[in-house]
């Protein structure tokens, strides 16, 4: 199984800031990285998918860089609702692992 | 819209078994697949396996073979999710989810509490 690890685990950032979290795949997997959302209570949400492909209506702070195993979601200025945990998951073979989660609070 | 529609919480003991559903609506059911994903309370996803609901196809993630088995009824745009020999551990949320052809979870069900306990 392709193992995927994400850094940091947890993060404290103020609105405005500009965030990075890191996914790092124990094999290469291409350009199959994806990147959701998880708020208290709610389904997760796909933010970006293919590396660097935004889903339809999420805003253009959220961006995907990275090929092979080494990947980053940037959140170029932090809002209020930004706030929230954030997933990779490799969908290159299955099981299609997630990573353990980055929580990004205030 | 395009959404998902999962059954309600539910309450079972130990050993027994759950069967979760997820109903479809505002696209072509048929030509996505549907996964499962879990949640246990504190902890993060987990991939459960995932369904063709053509054809009935099924991949499974290996730590379920032989207790989980996702079906589907294409006459009623609906997927299910059973669970057998329940133990605590399988205490989680219960989310399905539609696999776009970006190779990404793009529309997700509300997620199903399934609280195991004597």
């Amino acid at each position: 199984d392709i193992q995927m690890t994400q850094s940091p685990s947890s993060l404290s950032a103020s609105v405005g800031d500009r965030v990075v979290i890191t996914c790092r795949a124990s094999q290469s997997i291409n350009s199959y990285l994806n990147w959701y959302q998880e708020k208290p209570g709610r389904a997760p949400k796909l933010l970006i998918y293919l590396v660097s492909s935004l889903q339809s209506g999420v805003p253009s702070r959220f961006s995907g860089s990275g090929s092979g195993t080494d990947f980053t979601l940037t959140i170029s200025s932090l809002r209020p609702e930004d706030f929230a945990t954030y997933y990779c998951q490799q969908s290159y073979s299955a099981p299609f692992t997630f990573g353990q989660g980055t929580k990004l609070d205030i | 819209q395009v959404q998902l529609v999962q059954s309600g919480a539910e309450l079972k003991k130990p050993g027994a078994s759950v069967k979760v559903s997820c109903k479809g609506s505002g696209y072509i059911f048929d030509g996505y697949y549907i996964h499962w994903v879990r949640q246990a309370p504190g902890h993060g996803l987990e991939w459960m396996g995932w369904i063709t609901p053509n054809i009935g196809g099924t991949s499974y993630a290996q730590q379920f073979q032989g207790r989980v088995t996702m079906t589907s009824d294409t006459s009623l745009n609906t997927v299910y999710m059973e669970l057998s020999n329940l133990r605590s551990d399988d205490t989680a949320v219960y989310y399905c989810a539609r696999w776009a052809n970006a190779y990404a979870m793009d529309v997700w069900g509300q997620g199903t509490t399934v609280t195991v306990s004597s």
